[in-house]
């Protein structure tokens, strides 16, 4: 197992456009999140899922944001009509549930940029 | 709003010399507490994580937490130039069931 994947790792769309990211994680983990971050700020969490099931959802997630985790194992994160506001670092973390001695493994993340 | 308060620095510190970061933390209900260490232009990397009130050490890093007064430390003995990166405190339970992160510290070791 290499770590949690995250595709693309860069992203440059024009504003109103929609992008989609993906997630793989650790295969064994159970939980995934997503967080965004930008610069200067630490990462601010948007929604996670346990198995297939999204257990929470931030108040930063509008409703052009979408997240989903079919069968429980990769997942995908969609912006509709992407905004300026957008621009940020979009990380994946996996772990084996809350908790755990090992805290969140992160993913190398995507850097989406709105033009 | 849980919260998660670190300076921002920039904290410089010679190398050979200790490095102390602190965090504090709003919600009283958290249970574990999290350092990692983010290289500009990559993701976070967990270094330490801490549950009971003490230290805790693991080679050059000391994570030192006081639950009654909300704080959470981390030393670096023996600092390199290496370890010149954003050190962000993360805060675990409580009401929420993902990790806070504060705004992180970032350290620069000279050489």
């Amino acid at each position: 197992d290499t770590g949690v994947s995250q595709n693309p790792r860069h992203k440059i769309t024009k504003r109103g456009q929609n992008v989609t990211f993906r997630c793989d994680p650790i295969s064994e983990h159970n939980r995934l999140y997503w967080y965004r971050q930008t610069l200067g700020q630490g990462p601010e969490f948007l929604t996670y899922f346990q198995n297939e099931a999204q257990l929470e959802k931030s108040r930063l997630l509008s409703d052009r944001f979408s997240a989903e985790r079919p069968k429980g194992s990769f997942s995908t994160l969609e912006i509709q009509r992407t905004e300026q506001g957008d621009s940020a670092m979009y990380l994946c973390a996996s772990s084996l549930g809350h908790n755990d001695n090992y805290g969140y493994t992160f993913g190398s993340g995507t850097r989406l940029t709105v033009v | 709003q849980k919260e998660v308060e670190q300076n921002s620095g920039p904290l410089s510190v010679p190398e050979g010399a200790i490095a102390s970061l602190n965090c504090t933390y709003s919600d009283r209900g958290s249970q574990s507490f999290f350092w990692y260490r983010q290289y500009s232009g990559k993701s976070p990397e967990l270094i330490m994580s801490i549950y009971s009130n003490g230290d805790k050490e693991d080679g050059r890093f000391t994570a030192q937490l006081n639950k009654a007064s909300q704080y959470v430390s981390l030393l670096i003995r023996d600092s390199q130039p290496s370890d010149s990166a954003t050190y962000l405190c993360a805060v675990f339970g409580g009401s929420q069931g993902n990790l806070i992160f504060g705004k992180g510290t970032k350290l620069s070791v000279k050489p």
